[in-house]
């Protein structure tokens, strides 16, 4: 069985630029997470989905992120404009179900110029 | 909201002793802790959790003890190998799925 795909691994853009990461989580799980992790730092979560609705959205910064999983499986999450403070990796995980085992995608590591 | 600390930050030891990592947790209401392993350009993986209806998991090398009235929770690896180095993370979690990492602590296992 896969695991949580996501894409790009890798992204280089000049800040004021907009970036978009996709997340495919593994099949039949319907809680997906977004969490971002600066270096030497435990992964920080960033938006948690049930489904298709965002259940916690707290700590996403929503002048410049968003995010959607339209159809309750893929996701993808945007920045407009992204700034340098944005570098950083962005994982996506996913589990079954509340207080089940979280697993994690590669992740996206996002270079600000 | 919960607030995890995890202990040492670095850790060094000789190969074949043991290494021991502690985190505590600020939210009475966690029942769920999760371990994860991440190697350098790696995602975490999860190692090992435990419940907070569980005191004490292992699988064959590692175990978890979860002390709920200190809340305290341990990670323990015995006989280390080189292919342990790693950055642990651990991570605790309520009923509403508000899970929380600590900050992380490298350990390097020197042949």
């Amino acid at each position: 069985e896969a695991g949580v795909v996501q894409s790009p691994r890798y992204k280089i853009i000049e800040k004021k630029q907009p970036v978009a990461f996709w997340c495919n989580p593994i099949s039949g799980h319907n809680t997906l997470y977004w969490y971002l992790q600066n270096l030497g730092q435990g992964p920080e979560l960033l938006i948690r989905y049930e489904n298709e609705e965002a259940v916690d959205d707290s700590q996403l910064p929503k002048d410049r992120f968003s995010a959607e999983r339209l159809k309750g499986v893929d996701s993808t999450l945007k920045i407009q404009p992204a700034e340098l403070g944005d570098s950083a990796v962005y994982l996506c995980a996913s589990s079954s179900g509340a207080t089940e085992a979280q697993y994690f995608g590669p992740g996206t590591r996002l270079l600000v110029l | 909201g919960e607030n995890v600390e995890q202990h040492p930050s670095t850790l060094s030891v000789q190969e074949g002793d043991s290494a021991v990592i502690k985190c505590t947790y600020s939210d009475s209401a966690s029942n769920y802790f999760p371990w994860y392993k991440q190697e350098l350009g790696k995602r975490p993986q999860l190692i090992i959790d435990i419940r907070s209806n569980v005191g004490e998991k292992k699988d064959q090398r590692i175990a978890v003890t979860l002390n709920k009235t200190a809340k305290h929770f341990s990670l323990h690896i015995t006989e280390t190998q080189p292919e342990d180095s790693a950055v642990y993370f651990c991570a605790a979690s309520n009923w509403n799925n508000d899970m929380r990492f600590g900050a992380g602590t490298r350990l390097t296992v020197k042949p």
